[in-house]
């Protein structure tokens, strides 16, 4: 079982928005505004998509966002473009000072 | 630019030792502290730990046994994390990532080094 709760597979056409949910709890995503998510090609290196429930790194396009309710945290892609086809993982810090993730989510464009 | 470079896939039996590096570049290596995570097959990223490159102290998740062991050599700017009596569910993926001091995620990846232990 996932310490964080991804769903497995999310899909959208060209130009479409999708949004991946990731739940946890009150000692991780509930408690801090510390939640990332992370963008992993087939045999490349993850990389860094949000950091701190919403903010974008420097190069990141803004179709991406991220947001949090409660022990919820969500990424959304705008304007789905082919390359965003990858598999997602969400991360929060949590209360016994380490990091948990998701079990991935794939994102399939149509 | 940044770059973590991890070395190959290894391919260990039950009780023997593996040594994973994690070389560096692109940025003063002392300022960014290195996270060790893995996923084994079927699983989820599961965090190892991280070392502070400043101190070279080593931080570990709990419940994880003395078998793993985090270190430095400075010098060539490279991290490594060593896994004495293998098991076989040490198989996995094992990624170093830096992370900016702190803060709570990691904003450069390693490609990831492929362990697998089997007799």
């Amino acid at each position: 079982q996932s310490a964080l709760t991804q769903p497995a597979s999310v899909s959208g056409s060209p130009g479409q928005s999708i949004t991946i949910s990731c739940t946890g709890t009150r000692s991780d995503i509930g408690g801090y505004k510390y939640v990332s998510w992370y963008q992993q090609h087939p045999g490349k290196a993850p990389k860094l998509m949000i950091y701190d429930v919403s903010n974008r790194p420097s190069g990141v396009s803004n179709r991406f966002s991220g947001s949090k309710s409660g022990n919820t945290a969500s990424l959304t892609i705008s304007g789905l473009q082919a390359d965003d086809e990858a598999d997602y993982y969400c991360s929060s810090y949590t209360s016994s000072s380490t990091l948990v993730f998701g079990g991935g989510t794939k994102v399939t464009v149509l | 630019q940044v770059q973590l470079v991890q070395s190959g896939s290894e391919l260990q039996k039950p009780g023997a030792s593996v040594k994973v590096s994690c070389k560096t570049s692109g940025y003063t290596f002392s300022r960014y502290p290195l996270t060790w995570v893995r996923r084994a097959p079927g699983q989820d990223l599961e965090w190892l730990g991280w070392i502070n490159t400043n101190t070279g102290n080593p931080t570990y998740a709990q419940g994880l046994t003395g078998r793993f062991v985090l270190s430095l050599d400075t010098s060539v700017s490279t991290a490594y994390l060593q896994i004495s009596g293998l098991k076989a569910e040490d198989t996995a993926v094992y990624y170093c990532a830096r992370a900016p001091f702190g803060e709570n995620y990691l904003d450069y990846w390693g490609q990831g080094t492929l362990v697998t232990v089997s007799s």
